[in-house]
């Protein structure tokens, strides 16, 4: 099956610095991606739908520049989580959709904001 | 908000024991996917159903959907101690463009 890469899968950062995720599509092209946060214990929250070469589509309640979404390729997507506070501690997962419909996802980043 | 049900919650069983899961959604879907989460690990594709169909298996996975009770259940057979995860239901919600909607997951614990 398509693989998705997710990177980094852990992150610690102190309080005021922006850290960024990226999600790669490594052998299809995605012109959409989204972009899920799961609490522990919880189901996956949409947080955004990114797409290519345009303004990334955001859920409510989140807040753009808050999570800075860029879809600069085919295969390529980043979150960045900016000024974090220890309540943007989460994990963030990543899925990219092929031609058929199917979403893949990646293995998901730990951040933890100190 | 669009967000499925799942239940139970969490269901323990013992190897060589079937589980069955359920979910349960709100409004019309293109097709829906069960998806395996280990513990703070990304999410693993199962099986897609798609709105026209009834019944769908992979492997030891028995999938069924009822659009008129906009429910599905996940079985597995013959369970083994590797099962252990967290399943979620996701929906694709006519013309939202395949974004999806992930259910609330049931815990899964097989014991030998």
């Amino acid at each position: 099956g398509a693989v998705v890469s997710q990177h980094p899968s852990r992150v610690i950062c102190k309080s005021g610095t922006s850290v960024k995720i990226e999600c790669r599509s490594l052998d299809f092209q995605a012109t959409t991606m989204f972009w899920y946060r799961q609490f522990p214990k919880k189901s996956l929250m949409l947080m955004a739908t990114s797409n290519e070469g345009s303004k990334a589509t955001y859920e409510q309640g989140v807040e753009k520049d808050k999570f800075l979404i860029n879809h600069a390729s085919l295969t390529l997507s980043t979150l960045t989580v900016t000024s974090a506070h220890p309540e943007d501690s989460s994990f963030y997962i990543c899925s990219a959709r092929d031609l058929d419909g199917e979403a893949f996802f990646g293995q998901g980043t730990r951040l933890t904001v100190v | 908000s669009q967000q499925g049900e799942e239940d139970p919650q969490a269901l323990s069983i013992q190897e060589g024991e079937n589980a069955t899961m359920n979910c349960s959604y709100k409004t019309s879907i293109n097709n829906l996917q069960w998806y395996r989460q280990n513990s703070g690990r990304g999410l693993v594709h199962l099986i897609l159903i798609r709105s026209n169909e009834r019944e769908k298996h992979s492997g030891r996975l028995r999938v069924t959907l009822d659009t008129s009770k906009k429910s599905s259940s996940l079985l597995i057979t013959a369970s083994r101690a590797a099962d252990t995860a967290s399943y979620f239901c996701a929906t694709a919600y006519t013309g939202t463009a395949s974004k999806l909607t992930f259910g609330t997951g049931t815990r899964l614990q097989v014991t030998l």
